[in-house]
């Protein structure tokens, strides 16, 4: 069976101070991966997603970064995180053939 | 008009009653249907897709509306155990394969 992994669960970082939040896939070959936020009290954004390795496509314009340095690993970075990027980071990944999308336990960051 | 959209409640209700969740989407192109269940400061998970033809799964029943642009989800005879917030979720048409659109989720809370 599938499962999906991510750390580290909490994170507390200075404004300013870089970040690098990992996810990877076990149980499925090439698939789809995505980066969400959900920021309190509002609903999951889209940042990143990528079909395979080295493709990544943004969906929202800010000072994170996404890599696919291999087919399961998915990496979210920042080189200076703002107040702004607090929030509970979500990782999932869905395959080709259908819409459905299933999620890692998440980062919960928060940026002091 | 919000791209999906639902009554963020809560719905407090009794043990053994039934409740339903409406929601509204945007797109009339969408093509995939989803709610999908998050506790507290948990992942969401997926809790069923929503077929045109109606489905149901144990207490659990979806139901989409494709002229009105509206789905449904019907609890039966509440656990305790279904207080969560539940999302609906909607395929965006044109975008990647396997983009989805969130709600914001609506709140339920099964009291004793």
């Amino acid at each position: 069976s599938q499962t999906i992994h991510q750390w580290p669960a909490t994170l507390v970082q200075p404004v300013g101070s870089p970040l690098s939040l990992e996810c990877t896939v076990e149980g499925t070959s090439n698939p789809n991966l995505y980066w969400y936020r959900q920021a309190a009290g509002r609903g999951l954004q889209l940042l990143f997603y990528s079909v395979g390795i080295g493709q990544i496509s943004s969906e929202v314009p800010q000072n994170l970064s996404a890599s696919r340095p291999q087919d399961r690993q998915f990496i979210l970075s920042s080189k200076k995180l703002l107040l702004s990027d607090s929030g509970f980071y979500l990782c999932a990944w869905g395959t080709g053939n259908s819409y459905e999308q299933y999620f890692g336990p998440g980062t919960r960051l928060t940026v002091t | 008009r919000k791209e999906v959209e639902q009554d963020p409640g809560p719905f407090n209700v009794p043990e053994g009653a039934t409740v339903a969740f409406n929601c509204t989407y945007s797109n009339s192109a969408s093509q995939s249907f989803f709610w999908y269940r998050q506790d507290c400061r948990k992942e969401p998970k997926l809790l069923m897709s929503v077929y045109s033809s109606g489905n149901e799964d144990g207490r659990f029943t979806a139901q989409l509306n494709r002229a009105s642009q509206y789905i449904s989800l019907l609890i039966r005879d509440s656990k305790l155990s279904d207080s969560a917030t539940y999302l609906c979720v909607v395929s965006r048409y044109g975008g990647s394969q396997g983009n989805l659109i969130f709600g914001k989720g609506t709140k339920l809370s099964v009291k004793p």
